[in-house]
């Protein structure tokens, strides 16, 4: 199974300031249709999981554009240019290159 | 609007069954592949089974596999996932989600 670290698992920003968490996996997401199936997650307290990014680096329509992803490979990054207070939640990176898809552990957004 | 509905959650026996049910709206349901996934109480995301649009393809994670069955009517736009010999470790909310999307979860808890 391709295992995904996230790090770091605790993010704690003051309001305006940028935020990144990191996202790296075990093998190569490259599909071998040439996509490489890499999504994050936002799950705010009390609600289900919600998809801001996916392939990488295309943001879901409504998502707002201070939320932005990058990397390719193995290594994944998905960065909060000013963390706004709707922000704090927890959030999730996942493959789905290979079956099974695999979550990273999660980093929770919180503001200081 | 897409709209996932899940139900079927509650309460059972260890080693006793249930199904869960996700009516699903707003999108062309015959075309899209469907996913559970579950979140046990207070912990990260786990990928449970994955259908594809035409129930010809069944995935499963290795912690469910020989226990859980997916399937689908795609006449009543309906995704299921029955679940036999539960465990308490599969107490969790379970989410049905397609492409982007995900229901608001139905609770499963196994318990004597």
């Amino acid at each position: 199974d391709i295992v995904m670290t996230q790090t770091p698992l605790s993010s704690p920003v003051t309001l305006g300031q940028p935020a990144s968490i990191s996202c790296r996996s075990s093998q190569s997401l490259v599909h071998s249709d040439g996509n490489t199936y890499l999504s994050w997650l936002q799950q705010r307290p009390g609600q289900p999981p919600r998809l801001l990014i996916y392939k990488v680096s295309n943001r879901l329509t409504g998502v707002p554009d201070r939320f932005s992803g990058s990397g390719a490979g193995t290594d994944f990054t998905l960065k909060i240019s000013r963390v706004a207070a709707e922000d704090v939640g927890i959030y999730y990176c996942t493959q789905g290159t290979k079956f099974p898809w695999t979550f990273g552990q999660g980093t929770k957004v919180e503001i200081k | 609007e897409v709209q996932l509905l899940e139900s079927g959650g509650g309460l059972v026996q260890p080693g006793g069954p249930l199904r869960l049910s996700c009516a699903a709206s707003g999108f062309t349901f015959s075309s899209q592949a469907m996913t559970w996934v579950r979140q046990a109480p207070g912990k990260g995301l786990e990928w449970v089974s994955t259908i594809s649009n035409g129930g010809g393809g069944t995935y499963y994670a290795g912690s469910v596999k020989g226990r859980f069955t997916i399937s689908r009517d795609n006449s009543k736009n309906t995704l299921y996932l029955q679940m036999n010999s539960l465990r308490a470790e599969d107490t969790a909310v379970y989410y049905c989600a397609v492409s982007a999307y995900w229901g608001q979860g139905t609770l499963v808890t196994v318990s004597s």
